[in-house]
């Protein structure tokens, strides 16, 4: 079964505006990763976040992690057309190297 | 550095055949994992090698396997096909080598599988 869910499953807005993904997941991790996949491509790291962080940036990328809630979010900022991809959120779990779980994803459409 | 490829792009097998994919690490990386990416299920972890030696395994029957060779370049095998194994099959490598955690993985562009 996944660990992850992510929320919302899709996502259309207009270039220029802010993207919000979340991310929930079940058992205790060593760290948080977010990928990006254009078009059924291979994925792109985005950002990884380890359990001990809480806040993560990247260029015009936010991520936050809260342990306590099991929950991620990735924030997008000044979306843009090519940010239009599928967005997944990965987690890592301790004494399972190699193994990523992924969650279903998030398709996000920006339009200019 | 060049990055992770996988050979070949795509593939169109019939049902019963058997379909071997290959992939190549980025320059120094020696963990190898695959992935399988279906509309219904999914990305789903395979399996994951580490100087030869597969460490981790998903829940897949045993049609699937898999082996890496001492330049860490990885194959997978599926036999006996099934249509449900149409599929992307996404290899990914990794620098960090431990056992207990993984880092940043690396994908290739994926091999397209579809089974008639």
């Amino acid at each position: 079964s996944q660990q992850g869910e992510e929320d919302p499953q899709a996502l259309s807005i207009q270039e220029g505006e802010n993207a919000t993904m979340n991310c929930s997941y079940k058992t205790s991790i060593n760290n948080l990763q977010w990928y990006r996949q254009n078009s059924g491509r291979g994925l792109v790291h985005l950002i990884l976040i380890r359990s001990n962080e809480r806040e993560k940036h990247s260029g015009r990328l936010r991520v936050t992690l809260d342990t306590s809630k099991k929950s991620s979010s990735l924030l997008i900022t000044a979306s843009r057309a090519a940010d239009t991809a599928s967005y997944f959120c990965a987690t890592d779990i301790y004494n399972q190297g190699g193994k990523l779980i992924f969650g279903q994803g998030t398709e996000l459409s920006v339009k200019p | 550095k060049a990055g992770v490829t996988q050979t070949p792009r795509y593939l169109i097998k019939t049902r019963g055949q058997q379909v071997t994919l290959s992939c190549s690490p980025i320059s120094g990386h020696r963990s190898v994992s695959w992935y399988q990416q279906t509309p219904g299920q999914g990305l789903q972890f395979l399996f994951e090698y580490f100087s030869e030696t597969q460490r981790n395994k998903g829940n897949f029957p045993g049609r699937f396997s898999g082996r890496q060779f001492s330049n860490s370049r990885s194959e997978m095998n599926v036999s006996t096909l099934e249509l449900g194994d149409s599929a992307l099959y996404l290899c990914a490598s990794s620098l960090i080598a431990s056992g207990s955690r993984t880092d940043t993985q690396y994908f290739g562009p994926g091999t397209r599988l579809t089974v008639l």
